[in-house]
């Protein structure tokens, strides 16, 4: 299986400043149609899984703006511009590209 | 507006099946456009892919399980089924049903419905 690995695992952020986690898979994600089939999800306490990015950087309908992706290959990151209250959760990097899908440990995001 | 219900028993017995349904409203389940699965996450851990069903029947399930899965899809009902055998404490967890799609908008996830494996 494709092994995704996030850091930091714990991430206490000040409201207002930036985020951003990493992630790192154990192989190119990059399909031979061209595209990379990475996702991100926001997991808010007691909610189910939300996606946030598809396909490195594509927000999904409803995503705040705040909310980029970026990378290729096998290193991406999510970047939160301004932390906001409702940004508390954790984070999960999700690959597509080879099956099974695999996600990362999950990045807590806390308000210091 | 897109709404995907888990249902099924919050206890199963050691050894037993698991069987869980997934309604669907809001869209067919017979579009072309997106695939359909089931995804689990032990309390307060990370999340597994259990496997994914197209409209037409075509499956896909984690190896990890895969002798032991068994994804469904009744068109009629506009629901899919997810059954898990032999089930052991390692299988408690809070199972999700999923609208999935890579390359556009349109995941969405149902709110999840905790399964507890024991005697």
């Amino acid at each position: 299986d494709v092994v995704m690995t996030q850091s930091p695992l714990s991430l206490p952020v000040t409201l207002g400043q930036p985020a951003s986690i990493t992630c790192r898979s154990s192989q190119s994600l990059v399909y031979s149609d061209g595209n990379t089939y990475l996702n991100w999800f926001q997991q808010r306490p007691g909610q189910s899984p939300r996606r946030l990015i598809y396909e490195v950087s594509n927000r999904d309908s409803g995503v705040p703006d705040r909310f980029s992706g970026s990378g290729s290959g096998t290193d991406f990151t999510l970047k939160i511009r301004r932390v906001e209250a409702e940004d508390v959760g954790v984070y999960y990097c999700m690959q597509g590209r080879f099956w099974p899908y695999t996600f990362g440990q999950g990045t807590k995001l806390e308000i210091k | 507006q897109l709404q995907l219900q888990e249902s099924g028993p919050g206890l199963v017995k050691p050894s037993e099946t698991l069987s869980l349904t997934c309604t669907v409203s809001g869209d067919s389940i017979s579009s072309s456009t997106y695939y359909w699965g089931w995804i689990r996450q032990p309390p307060g851990k990370g999340l597994e892919w259990i496997g994914t069903i197209y409209y037409t029947g075509i499956t896909y399930y984690n190896p990890s399980l895969k002798s032991r899965v068994t994804i469904s899809v009744d068109t009629s009902k506009n629901q899919f089924s997810l059954r898990l055998s032999s089930v052991t404490a390692a299988d408690t967890a809070i199972y999700y049903c999923a609208r999935h799609i890579l390359t556009a908008d349109g995941d969405s996830w149902g709110r999840g419905t905790l399964v507890t494996v024991s005697s």
